[in-house]
């Protein structure tokens, strides 16, 4: 199974603040047949389901944001909030599309500091 | 618009199964697949597998070997999904999901990150 370890766990930022987070993945996601990098990034809220942000590693899902940004080198990903906003709070989680089974991150808590 | 809603809270004895379902609408339920994802209480996300609303092909991960079934009906554009021999470790909120693209990409909608999800439903597995 593909393994994606996130870093790091947990995350305070400043209102307005850069939120970096990253993804790396224990093989390439990287399809040559499409150029395409198999990997998207979900937002969590405490009693809420996933919501999408990223997918093909940095393209942005409809009416997400455009603070929220996602790029790729190699096996590392990053989710990047350019400007944290106080409803950013959540858990942000990357996944991998590319080898079944599907695998996820552990998950990166966000906080405002 | 798109709604994914599924069934309510479930709590089930070891060894029991269960079967959740997660009814679909606001598009052509054949033009795109569902995966079932679940979250242990306070934990990561975790693939069940996915099953087609083209034609009913389904891919189950291994970790559940000869456990989970997925089905769909059309006719009421729903997607069902039963995970057998349950143990404590099954204890988990479990969401339906559907695939980003249509079933008329190039992967027939396999590979596919989550657009849409289902509210959740939790299961309890408890004696």
């Amino acid at each position: 199974d593909i393994v994606l370890s996130q870093s790091p766990d947990s995350l305070s930022v400043s209102l307005g603040e850069r939120a970096t987070i990253n993804c790396k993945s224990s093989q390439s996601l990287f399809y040559r047949s499409n150029n395409k990098n198999y990997l998207a990034w979900y937002q969590q809220k405490p009693g809420q389901p996933p919501r999408l942000l990223i997918y093909w590693a940095s393209t942005r899902e409809s009416g997400v944001p455009d603070r929220f940004s996602g790029s790729e080198s190699g096996t590392d990903f990053t989710l990047t909030i350019s400007s944290l906003q106080a409803e950013d709070v959540a858990v942000y989680y990357c996944q991998q599309y590319f080898s079944t089974p599907w695998t996820f991150g552990q998950g990166t808590k966000v906080e405002i500091k | 618009q798109v709604q994914l809603v599924q069934s309510g809270a479930e709590v089930k004895k070891p060894g029991a199964s269960v079967k959740v379902s997660c009814k679909a609408s606001g598009y052509i339920f054949s033009n795109y697949g569902i995966s079932w994802v679940r979250q242990a209480p306070g934990q990561g996300l975790e693939w069940l597998g996915w099953i087609s609303g083209y034609n009913d092909n389904t891919y189950y991960s291994q970790k559940f070997p000869g456990r989970v079934t997925m089905t769909t009906d059309t006719s009421t554009t729903t997607v069902y999904m039963e995970l057998g021999s349950l143990t404590s470790d099954d204890t988990a909120m479990y969401y339906c999901a559907r695939g980003l693209n249509s079933v008329y990409t190039d992967s027939s909608g396999f590979y596919s990150p989550f657009d849409f999800w289902g509210q959740g439903t939790l299961v309890t597995v408890s004696s």
